[in-house]
């Protein structure tokens, strides 16, 4: 496909428990953001990248968050201990050049934590 | 730090009725502002963007009014129909990094 894809599409863990979501940016993209949707809230910035480095990681929300990006393209998001407040859709977002311009969404990561 | 706030959070019109929803944002460096429409279950979609060299831009029934001076933005939708039935954000950025607005729910009536 042409878009960008995210897995899992539903992912349902027990507080505590790490997990894993991944990003398969548009290819030729070298910038892929990271955003967080709460229920009913608006898209809060997470991370992005230029390549594969994270020159802003400014809105993670602790040290239990974390992302990598390898060969300019996947990136994973790993949430460590998760906690009931993590719950939320995780939209990955990439765009094809460095300035400011449109972001092409995934359909996201929708995590639930228990 | 950078904010962009948004209004209303929801918004119900009648079919043919324009609907307006307004932005501020508090990065002076910001010089691009987008308008993204999300449907239940997708990722947000651009439809209409502007550049802080310009005041106005217009896209069939959408338009986006941009007052750099006032830092507030404007995204306004003419003969609505039902399928203009989302959720809208407003987003504000320079460089690489865009920030979003809370969202307006539009619900628009037969």
């Amino acid at each position: 496909g042409a878009g960008v894809s995210q897995s899992p599409s539903n992912k349902v863990t027990e507080k505590g428990k790490d997990v894993e979501l991944r990003c398969d940016p548009i290819s030729g993209h070298t910038a892929l953001y990271w955003y967080r949707q709460s229920l009913g809230q608006g898209l809060e910035f997470l991370i992005y990248f230029q390549g594969n480095s994270a020159p802003d990681k400014s809105g993670l929300p602790s040290d239990r968050f974390s992302a990598e990006r390898t060969g300019g393209s996947v990136s994973t998001l790993t949430i460590q201990r998760t906690q009931q407040e993590d719950s939320a859709v995780y939209l990955c977002a990439s765009h094809y050049q460095a300035s400011a311009g449109e972001l092409f969404f995934g359909e996201g990561s929708r995590l639930t934590v228990l | 730090g950078e904010n962009v706030e948004q209004h209303p959070s929801t918004l119900s019109v009648q079919e043919g009725d324009s609907a307006v929803i307004k932005c501020t944002y508090s990065d002076s460096a910001s010089n691009y502002f987008p308008w993204y429409k999300q449907e239940l279950g997708k990722g947000p979609q651009l439809i209409i963007d502007i550049r802080s060299n310009v005041g106005e831009k217009k896209d069939q029934r959408i338009a986006v009014t941009l007052n750099k001076t006032a830092k507030h933005f404007s995204l306004h939708i003419t003969e609505t129909q039902p399928e203009d039935s989302a959720v809208y954000f407003c987003a504000a950025g320079h460089t690489d990094k865009l920030i979003f607005g809370t969202g307006t729910r539009l619900q628009v009536f037969p």
